[in-house]
């Protein structure tokens, strides 16, 4: 099992461009979150989904969309880029009991 | 609406010392507390899960405690190593609206000195 898996590991974006960060989990966990994490900072939720079809918003989910058609996937779109948008981003996905998340590698995204 | 908050924020310890990170949390509804480590800019390594119904958990030199009706966990770690440098994230699984997401401390960032 490769578990979590997240591309691109880096990326540097001009501000106003638009990028989709890569999720993948082989573990057939139906939920998985998007967190970001700012330096110095714990994470914060972006987006969440508790199955194929189903997404719901987290604590910081603005300038950010996600779409769930598989349960293996899922993708995180940037459509307009800021300088704000800078950080770490990290997908993770759980089972049921005993709710433990397991997390991909993360990639790290610039804004200039 | 729940909050983690660790102290301290940054500890630096001699080689060989026993110690503790502290973690509390303001609402005791939660499914599990974890403690996580992050090497400078790596991604997140699971130490120990533990569930609400539990009280600690061991994993070799680590223990990690839950005291629920406190809001409090320790993670202890014996005998440190200037391996075990890096910062130190809890986070608790709370019953909130976002299906278990976790909440997340700011963390601590241990340095073990040789």
């Amino acid at each position: 099992n490769a578990g979590v898996t997240q591309t691109p590991k880096f990326r540097i974006l001009k501000i106003g461009q638009s990028m989709t960060l890569q999720c993948t989990q082989d573990m057939n966990h139906n939920y998985m979150y998007w967190y970001r994490q700012d330096p110095g900072m714990g994470l914060k939720l972006i987006y969440y989904s508790v199955g194929a079809g189903i997404t719901d918003k987290g604590e910081v989910p603005n300038g950010y969309n996600v779409s769930r058609s598989t349960t293996e996937d899922f993708p995180l779109r940037l459509e307009l880029a800021a300088p704000s948008q800078t950080s770490v981003y990290f997908c993770a996905s759980r089972d049921g009991i005993p709710y433990e998340q397991y997390f991909g590698p993360g990639t790290r995204l610039t804004v200039t | 609406k729940q909050e983690v908050t660790q102290i301290p924020a940054a500890l630096s310890v001699p080689e060989g010392e026993n110690l503790v990170l502290n973690c509390s949390f303001t609402d005791s509804a939660i499914y599990n507390l974890q403690w996580f480590r992050q090497d400078p800019g790596k991604g997140l390594t699971s130490l120990l899960l533990i569930q609400s119904s539990q009280r600690e958990q061991t994993s070799g030199r680590l223990n990690a405690s839950l005291d629920k009706s406190s809001g409090r966990s320790t993670l202890y770690i014996a005998a440190s190593q200037p391996g075990d440098s890096a910062t130190y994230l809890c986070a608790v699984a709370d019953y909130g609206g976002s299906q278990g997401n976790l909440i997340f401390g700011k963390g601590t960032k241990l340095s073990v000195k040789p």
